[in-house]
């Protein structure tokens, strides 16, 4: 059974740094892009970004270009974020998800961890 | 930046019910990259239609997409007690590497 957990999460002051992880099961890790998907209390959902396979082809949407850095490790089964400079726009429940190959889509995500960024 | 439109954004039906659900593209979407994502309080989405038609692994039959362009359709037949969520539609544009979601419509009782 596939399974993605997340952690990492949590209060942070604007300007600071958090990374969060999210641990793969149950499937070969390294054969799946993998993505960070995130979602602003009681709002919509809002891709933030992905990564390949082997770690050589990484996107990210524009509102955190710059400030975020997404990476693997594929010994570790784990998926990490590097969020810095953090904002209050920033808070939100991230989510990280298995790519569903060919179709753009996120066929397995994990359960979130929370990140508030708040003074 | 392709923007998905959902409608309506609540939609209130009753148990053995159809229901409809609407997502408009700004822009044309590519049939092999609309997705459809359900999303119950307190849980992760699920994700329900992949490549416009097709379903994802145990998904029960009554859930069925179509469309093509700039408009889509997520249509459950018979609605059971455990549709009642909030449902997202999804693209991916390749060549911008760009993903977006519809805002979500909620599916209530």
């Amino acid at each position: 059974e596939v399974e993605l957990v997340e952690s990492g999460g949590g209060l942070v002051q604007p300007g600071g740094s958090l990374r969060l992880s999210c641990a793969a099961s149950g499937f070969t890790f390294s054969s799946y892009w993998m993505h960070w998907v995130r979602q602003d209390p009681g709002k919509g959902l809002v891709w933030v970004s992905r990564i390949d396979r082997d770690g050589s082809t990484i996107n990210y949407a524009d509102s955190v270009k710059g400030r975020f850095t997404i990476s693997r490790d594929n010994a570790k089964n784990t998926l990490y974020l590097q969020m810095n400079s953090l904002r209050g726009e920033d808070t939100a429940v991230y989510y990280c998800g298995r790519a569903y190959a060919g179709y753009g889509a996120i066929d397995n995500w994990g359960q979130g961890t929370l990140v508030t960024v708040s003074s | 930046e392709i923007v998905l439109t959902q409608s309506p954004g609540t939609l209130s039906l009753s148990p053995g019910e159809r229901a409809t659900l609407f997502c408009r593209a700004s822009q044309s979407v590519s049939s092999n990259y609309l997705a459809w994502y359900q999303q119950k309080p307190g849980q992760a989405p699920r994700l329900l239609i992949y490549g416009t038609s097709s379903r994802a692994t145990g998904i029960a039959d009554r859930f069925s997409g179509s469309g093509s362009g700039t408009d889509f359709t997520l249509t459950i037949s018979r609605l059971e007690p455990e549709d009642f969520a909030v449902y997202y539609c999804q693209q991916y544009n390749h060549s911008l590497t760009m993903y977006t979601f519809g805002q979500g419509t909620k599916l209530e009782i």
